[in-house]
């Protein structure tokens, strides 16, 4: 089973600061099967990035999407109010799927 | 646009069995382009798959929950169920159920979640 470690935890950032969110594999993963979710308190997830890099419909062009193999990551160029949030890896291989711990974006 | 929405119990007893169901708001269930899953969190905790399945009759249920997960789907109500056997307080989280789209390779569309319980 591959294991996503995301990092940091917590990410304390200002408004119109960048964001840079980390998920690293136990083990090679398709860039194909590499998404991001956003999650505000009290809400279901909300697919942002699917296939590594592609933004889902409507998901706005500040946020971007890069990586392979077993290092991926996550920009927000510059945090608008709504954008803190937790953030999760999740990634698909052999059957299985698994969710990164996440990483908590709040307000410095 | 599609909706899913989750339904059952809010509190079970440990060592009882959970049943939850899903219903989508179209017939999209017996799309091939779809597979149905269940996922959950515990209170202030990650998000951990429990299990997928798709019209073919094809399901993947995480290691973990292997042998306590059973899913099943009824296309003439257009739902997809949960049966989650000897249930614990370890068990207590949010649950939701979701829809992965094989184009996107992710999990597009999720209901609102519902807080099950396990307590006497």
């Amino acid at each position: 089973e591959i294991v996503l470690t995301q990092s940091p935890g917590t990410l304390s950032l200002s408004p119109g600061e960048r964001a840079t969110l980390s998920c690293r594999a136990s083990q090679s993963v398709s860039s194909s099967y590499l998404a991001w979710y956003q999650q505000k308190a009290g809400q279901a997830p909300r697919l942002l990035i699917y296939g590594a890099s592609s933004r889902a419909t409507g998901v706005p062009d500040r946020f971007s999407g890069s990586g392979s193999g077993t290092d991926f990551t996550l920009t927000i160029t510059r945090l608008e109010p709504e954008d803190f949030a937790v953030y999760y890896c999740q990634q698909y291989g052999n059957f299985i799927f698994t969710f990164g711990p996440g990483t908590k974006v709040d307000i410095k | 646009q599609l909706q899913l929405q989750e339904s059952g119990p809010g509190l079970v007893l440990p060592s009882e069995t959970l049943s939850l169901t899903c219903t989508v708001s179209d017939d999209s269930i017996t799309s091939d382009n779809y597979y149905w899953a269940w996922i959950r969190q515990p209170p202030g905790k990650g998000l951990e798959w429990i299990g997928s399945l798709n019209y073919g009759g094809a399901t993947y249920y995480n290691p973990s929950l292997n042998s306590r997960v059973i899913m099943s789907l009824d296309a003439s109500k257009n739902q997809f169920s949960l049966r989650l056997t000897s249930m614990t307080a370890a068990d207590t989280a949010v649950h939701y159920c979701a829809r992965y789209r094989w184009n996107d390779d992710a999990f597009d569309i999720w209901g609102r979640g519902t807080m099950v319980t396990v307590s006497s």
